[in-house]
Order: structure tokens, then sequence, then C-alpha cells
């Protein structure tokens, strides 16, 4: 079946704009997770959903970053009054449940953000 | 924080050659992954390693886990051009809720 998608795949914002990506888990994947990739490193933990349950926010960098997954499959990562040090690649990751025999993370391939 | 730290960060290689990465990392595990990354692209998922496990192979990949030095290594052999990539391992959050990556070891793999 269809991987994780995303969108928008590119995002130029002006600073100070609200932004909202969007990502497509696989289905019956019941695990959901945001990374932030900075350029030249590796992702780094935002937030994980089991369901529409968020079970770990501590990685959203401030309370400007919101992310939501109302019926627990599309999620939504939503950045207020965005700034400079917001850019970076979003990726978004959908996994069977943690613990299970499969624990796998299959990543989309990413929302790059530019704020101007 | 990252967690792992990947070495080295650069690896240039020509086409037939092994390529080695190594991983440290900090605390208690319960498995180990690595992870492949082309410019531009989303994470794909090479291979996990079990924290009670000492070596695994797949196809050309074969990884090594030493929990007593909290080190793992990633060897591809007969490397391809088309293996040139970025590089991650990661491990689980002590909360099993999420995966911490290292910096990552960027290969070029010339013909």
């Amino acid at each position: 079946g269809a991987g994780v998608s995303q969108s928008p795949r590119y995002k130029v914002a002006k600073r100070g704009q609200d932004v909202a990506l969007r990502c497509d888990p696989i289905s019956g994947h019941v695990s959901l997770f945001w990374y932030q990739q900075a350029l030249g490193q590796g992702p780094e933990f935002l937030t994980y959903f089991q369901n529409e349950a968020q079970l770990d926010k501590s990685g959203l960098p401030s309370d400007r970053f919101f992310a939501e997954r109302p019926e627990g499959s599309v999620s939504t990562l939503k950045i207020q009054r965005t700034q400079q040090e917001d850019s970076a690649v979003y990726l978004c990751a959908s996994s069977l449940p943690l613990g299970g025999p499969e624990e796998t993370q299959y990543f989309g391939p990413g929302t790059r953000l530019l704020v101007l | 924080s990252q967690q792992g730290e990947e070495d080295p960060q650069a690896l240039s290689i020509q086409e037939g050659e092994n390529a080695t990465m190594n991983c440290s990392y900090k605390t208690s595990i319960n498995n180990l992954q690595w992870y492949r990354q082309n410019s531009g692209r989303g994470l794909v998922h090479l291979i996990l390693i079990r924290s009670n496990e000492r070596e695994k192979h797949s196809g050309r990949l074969r990884v090594t886990l030493d929990t007593s030095k909290k080190s793992s290594s990633l060897l591809i052999t007969a490397s391809r051009a088309a293996d040139t990539a970025s590089y991650f391992c990661a491990t689980d959050n002590q909360a099993g809720t999420a995966l911490i990556f290292g910096k990552g070891t960027t290969l070029s793999v010339s013909s």
C-alpha cells in the first residue's frame, strides 16, 4: 500500500506567519511521530501520538508548536508566528504499536519549511 | 539533544570497496536501528538490532552491537554508487516513545 505522505513538500513563510503541515500515515498504523531535521543534522523528536492521544510532546521547542491527530489517522503540525530558526525539514513517521513485534518507523518525504 | 554520534562524519570510497560507519550512544537501549536518507528525501529503515543481539546481516549490510561499549557499526560490502546517502543510527528513548538519532555519516561512493 501507500507509504507515509506529507504535504506540502515545500513551504516558504514570512516571519510571523502561521503554517500547518499535514501527515497521512500508513493505513492501520497506530503510532505517529513528528521530527524536526535541521540542515546537516539528524532528525530530532518533536511529538508522538498513539491513535488520537498525544502521549509525548516533550520535544516541541516552544508553545508556538502544536500538533493534533483528532481521528487517529491524519495529523497536523501547526507552527504559529514562525521564526527563522523554525526553518528545517519536518518529518512524519508512523509505525505499528510500540512494543509490538514490528517497531520500524516508516518516514514520509518531509516538508521543507523556509522562514524568511 | 542527540543520543548517538556517528563516526566518521563523511566517508568517500570507490565502488566495490567496503564502507564502515560507527555509532556511539549514551544510555541503555532496547534496540538500535540504522536508517538511510538520500538527499532531499525521507529516511528509510535498513536494519534493527536488539540489545541481546551482537551481529545481524541483511543483504550487503552487516551490523554489530557492543552494549558494553555502547557502540554499533554498520558495514556495507561491495559498495555501489547508489549507496551514496547519509546514514543514521537511532536508539529508542527511555520512555520508549521516540527514536533518538545521531548526526549521521555522509557516504559518497564514486564509480
